[in-house]
């Protein structure tokens, strides 16, 4: 199972909105609405920020929004804030009954 | 406060074996499924495998870079879930996190352990 492509890297400014691209294939992000993304401060344990393509947790800001289309899942960051600098990843549940996750972005906020 | 914490990691030598565990509190782990989940220093994140619930017959699943290697455990009664290792390569060199699926026919991942680094190095 190959990991799923993300760009290397997005940055934004304060207050502007930025989109990280999740790219996999129709046995995983395109087979099922399976798709989370995660946030990884340095040295941290990921935190789970989008859930199953779309929803938030609670205590998740609202500003952080999941969509998908196809065979690639994005994750919208909106009023983008310093806070938010961090790497971000996306996973995706597959048709093998495993689990695959993305190469990873680092957002950095300008 | 729902936790999960990772144990057993330390340094080994190339070829040598290893036993994590992943204990949960604040919560009774023998109804999550329950995965596992490296990275590499600088690296990204890399599923490792998952173990299912009671159920659906403990049924376990791998990464083929660990396939045939690693085995995945659980032991409901003491809420703990454990990694076993064998034939470590320098390659397996990370941080091992636990995590579970929050719910059932879900695909979110919480809460999940701090971590616990596995060295392999001659």
């Amino acid at each position: 199972q190959s990991a799923l492509t993300q760009p290397a890297s997005v940055s934004g400014s304060p207050g502007q909105s930025i989109t990280i691209s999740c790219t996999g294939t129709s046995s995983d992000i395109g087979a099922y609405n399976y798709v989370s993304w995660f946030q990884q401060q340095p040295g941290k344990a990921p935190k789970v920020m989008i859930y199953d393509v779309s929803n938030r947790p609670s205590g998740v800001s609202n500003r952080f929004s999941g969509s998908k289309s196809g065979n690639t899942a994005s994750l919208t960051i909106s009023g983008l804030q310093a806070e938010d600098e961090a790497d971000y990843y996306c996973s995706s549940y597959t048709t093998s009954g495993s689990g695959v996750f993305g190469t990873g972005t680092q957002v950095t906020v300008l | 406060e729902v936790q999960l914490v990772e144990s057993g990691g330390t340094s080994v030598q190339p070829g040598g074996s290893l036993k994590l565990s992943c204990e949960a509190s604040g919560f009774t782990l023998s109804g999550s499924i329950v995965h596992w989940v490296r990275q590499a220093s600088g690296k990204g994140l890399e599923w490792v495998g998952r173990i299912r619930i009671k159920t659906h017959g403990y049924a376990t699943a791998y990464a083929e870079s660990v396939k045939g290697r690693f085995t995945i455990s659980r032991d409901d009664s003491k809420n703990t879930a454990h990694l076993q290792m064998n034939s470590l390569k320098i390659e397996d060199t990370a941080v091992y996190y636990c995590t579970r699926l929050a719910v059932s026919g879900t695909w979110r991942f919480d809460p999940w352990g701090q971590g616990t680094l596995v060295t392999v190095s001659s």
